[in-house]
């Protein structure tokens, strides 16, 4: 069965710095990926995904993620911190009914 | 354009009561799925429809029930509710291709006392 794993509960960077976040995932087949934002109070959106193609996909507020399918991760990364970014990130795999969620990384962004 | 609406944000129950979250999406999807969210654990899936009078079980499908009676609707039944049901409740919906993201709505916080 497939599932997903965020190693880091929590991440504290610094405004500008830049970020990585985790995600290792086990899939029987080719992986459909997906890094979704929370937002305190809100309902999680969509940052990017993956399903073929280029191995490093371009999402929303200036996020990319990079597939590696040996290392079986699909890591977030940002180049410059904003405070605005501060929220839970959460890593999925799979699709419709069968779609596994990730715990969830909590991002602090000092000033 | 309001996506997925749910209702209400906040509800406190005593052991042993029922309530309906009610769950609307106006984007005409095909499916839509309620999970539920706790702390330190992702989003696991309770039920799911793929069209108006269908729907199937989830992950952690005990306790609750569903019903479709509409493409926009989908609410979700807590029958007898119990303390391990106190979560955050998300409601969600597809056009349905395999690789389309989930539009969420804000969530429903439950408490179970």
């Amino acid at each position: 069965a497939q599932s997903v794993t965020q190693p880091d509960i929590h991440i504290t960077v610094s405004e500008g710095a830049s970020l990585e976040l985790r995600c290792n995932y086990s899939y029987g087949a080719t992986p459909y990926l997906f890094w979704y934002v929370q937002s305190p109070g809100q309902g999680l959106q969509l940052l990017l995904k993956y399903f073929s193609g280029d191995t490093l996909v371009q999402g929303i507020k200036g996020f990319e993620a990079e597939f590696k399918r040996s290392q079986s991760s699909f890591n977030l990364r940002k180049p410059s911190v904003h405070w605005s970014d501060a929220a839970e990130y959460f890593c999925a795999v799979g699709a419709r009914d069968d779609m596994r969620f990730g715990a969830g990384t909590r991002l602090t962004v000092k000033p | 354009n309001a996506g997925v609406t749910q209702t209400p944000k906040f509800r406190i129950l005593k052991i042993g009561q029922s309530m309906t979250l009610q769950c609307t999406q106006d984007m005409n999807h095909n499916y839509m799925y309620w999970y539920r969210q706790d702390p330190g654990m992702g989003l696991k899936l309770i039920y799911y429809s793929v069209g108006a009078g269908i729907t199937d079980k989830g992950e952690v499908p005990n306790g609750y029930n569903v019903s479709r009676s509409t493409t926009e609707d989908f609410p979700l039944r807590l029958e007898l509710a119990a303390p391990s049901q106190t979560s955050v409740y998300f409601c969600a919906s597809s056009y349905g291709s395999s690789n389309e993201k989930l539009f969420f709505g804000s969530g429903t916080q439950l408490s179970v006392l």
